[in-house]
C-alpha cells in the first residue's frame, strides 16, 4: 500500500537559515502530494500541494517539487523565521476508491531560534 | 467562515465511561474522517465516511464507532474508553476527490485514566 517516510526531527535552525525536510513515498498509480503544517495547539493546515510529476507547489516561501523518478517531495525554504516553528507533515492521497483519504508521514518538528 | 468544528477541545475521563466527540463542517463536503495523532506515529485514520450513511474502517478502528446521519456531522463514539485511547484526535473533511486537501478541526485532546 501507499506510504510516506519523513526525516526525523526535531530540526533546530537559526533564523534565516535554509530549510530542507525530506519526504519520500511509496505509491501505486498517480497520487497527489501534500505538505501540512501544525502550529502549537492547532489543527493541521494545508501548506502546499502538487498533483502530478514535476509540479512545484509553493506557499509562504516554502516549495516542494513532485519527483516521480526519486519518489520524493522534499520541503524547502530559503530563509526560515521564528514564526515557522511548527510540525510539518508530508502526505499523499490514497487510492481512488478511498475518496479524500490522506496517508501521513510521522511529522517533523522544526524549531527556529532567533 | 469555512471550518471544521470539534468539541470538546479537552476531555479527561475514566476507563469504561462512554463518550462522544462531535464534529461538524459547514463546507458541504462529502468526505469526513477521524484521525488520531500520537508521538512518533504521525496521524492514523480511525474511520471515514464518503457520504451520508456510508462509513468505513480506517487503519485503527478498534474501540471506536462513528455515524453519519447528516452530511455536516460525523461524531466519534468511544463506547468503553481505555487508557490506550489517550491521544489527540482530529476530524477532517474534504470534497470526494483524490487531489482535494483535507480541512482539519483544531483537535480534541483526550485523556483516559
Amino acid at each position: 500500500g501507499n506510504s510516506v517516510t519523513q526525516m526525523e526531527g526535531p530540526v533546530t535552525l537559526s533564523e534565516e537559515a535554509f530549510l530542507t525536510i525530506n519526504c519520500t513515498y511509496t505509491a501505486t498509480g498517480y497520487p497527489s502530494l501534500f505538505w501540512y503544517v501544525q502550529y502549537p495547539g492547532e489543527g493541521l493546515q494545508l501548506l502546499l500541494k502538487a498533483t502530478k510529476a514535476d509540479d512545484k507547489g509553493s506557499n509562504k516561501g516554502f516549495e516542494a517539487t513532485y519527483r516521480k523518478e526519486t519518489t520524493s517531495f522534499h520541503l524547502e525554504k530559503g530563509s526560515v523565521q521564528v514564526s515557522d516553528s511548527a510540525v510539518y507533515f508530508c502526505a499523499l492521497s490514497g487510492t481512488y476508491n478511498q475518496g479524500g483519504k490522506l496517508i501521513f508521514g510521522q511529522g517533523t518538528e522544526l524549531s527556529v531560534k532567533p | 467562515e469555512a471550518q471544521v468544528t470539534q468539541n470538546p477541545r479537552y476531555l479527561i475521563t475514566v476507563t469504561g465511561k462512554k463518550l462522544t466527540v462531535t464534529c461538524s463542517q459547514n463546507m458541504n463536503h462529502e468526505y469526513m474522517s477521524w484521525y488520531r495523532q500520537d508521538p512518533g506515529l504521525g496521524l492514523r485514520q480511525i474511520y471515514y465516511s464518503m457520504n451520508v450513511e456510508v462509513t468505513d474502517k480506517g487503519d485503527v478502528p478498534e474501540g471506536y464507532k462513528v455515524s453519519r446521519k447528516e452530511k455536516r456531522n460525523f461524531p466519534l463514539i468511544l463506547e468503553s474508553p481505555s487508557p490506550n485511547q489517550t491521544s489527540l484526535y482530529f476530524c477532517a473533511s474534504s470534497l470526494r476527490q483524490n487531489n482535494s486537501p483535507l480541512h482539519f478541526g483544531n483537535g480534541t485532546r483526550l485523556t483516559v485514566t
